[in-house]
């Protein structure tokens, strides 16, 4: 039972690329999530999904849109990266309700030079 | 102001010694908290959650919540060096019903 697996681990852009992050959750989860993670910043909300067809802006949305692909799958693209997007990017889901545990795939490591 | 707000630390405990996290929130909406766990390099961990004023135990780990002071804590007993790792808190819920994380405090656990 792999939970949530992130693609790719490390990936270096130049300024002005264009990437999607990958996510896939195998838990059966309704919500899902997609943080970064800088120094001193702690985790910071990029956009959720509460479900299947649905997406929402988080804390920090700009410069970044996404896609539920469907139940499973969550990317997150960067249209054209910046040096301020370098940062650790998490995916995490959960179930809806009252108490949505959320779950962290290993993290996405970007640094944009 | 972030939603959710704890104190960077680093919080220095003696092996053994009870080691006291403090997070307080600004939405009084929110409805559940949580404690994660993340050490260097890795993805947070979940530790605990918790929904109801008073306190709820799991072993060496007790959660605390106070939603009259819009105020959660975490404790941990019997602290050790591997409890080292920066403790992230998060709420959900209240008006904008995602799942927000404060920066989180770091616990070093000196053997």
């Amino acid at each position: 039972n792999a939970g949530v697996t992130q693609t790719p681990k490390f990936q270096v852009l130049k300024t002005g690329q264009s990437m999607t992050l990958q996510c896939a959750q195998d838990m059966n989860h309704n919500s899902m999530y997609w943080y970064r993670q800088d120094p001193g910043m702690g985790l910071r909300l990029i956009y959720y999904s509460a479900s299947e067809g649905t997406t929402d802006k988080g804390e920090v949305p700009n410069g970044y849109n996404v896609s539920r692909l469907n139940k499973r799958e969550f990317s997150l693209r960067l249209e054209s990266a910046a040096p301020s997007q370098t940062s650790v990017y998490f995916c995490a889901s959960s179930e809806l309700g009252r108490v949505p545990e959320a779950f962290f795939g290993q993290g996405t490591r970007l640094t944009v030079v | 102001q972030k939603e959710v707000e704890q104190n960077s630390g680093p919080l220095s405990v003696p092996e053994g010694a009870i080691a006291s996290l403090n997070c307080t929130y600004s939405d009084r909406g929110s409805q559940s908290f949580f404690w994660y766990r993340q050490y260097s390099g890795k993805s947070p961990e979940l530790i605990m959650s918790i929904y109801s004023n008073g306190d709820k135990e799991d072993g060496r780990f007790t959660a605390q919540l106070n939603k009259a002071s819009q105020y959660v804590s975490l404790l941990i007993r019997d602290s050790q060096p591997s409890d080292s790792a920066t403790y992230l808190c998060a709420g959900y819920g209240g008006a904008t019903n995602k799942l927000i994380f404060g920066t989180g405090t770091l616990l070093a656990v000196q053997p």
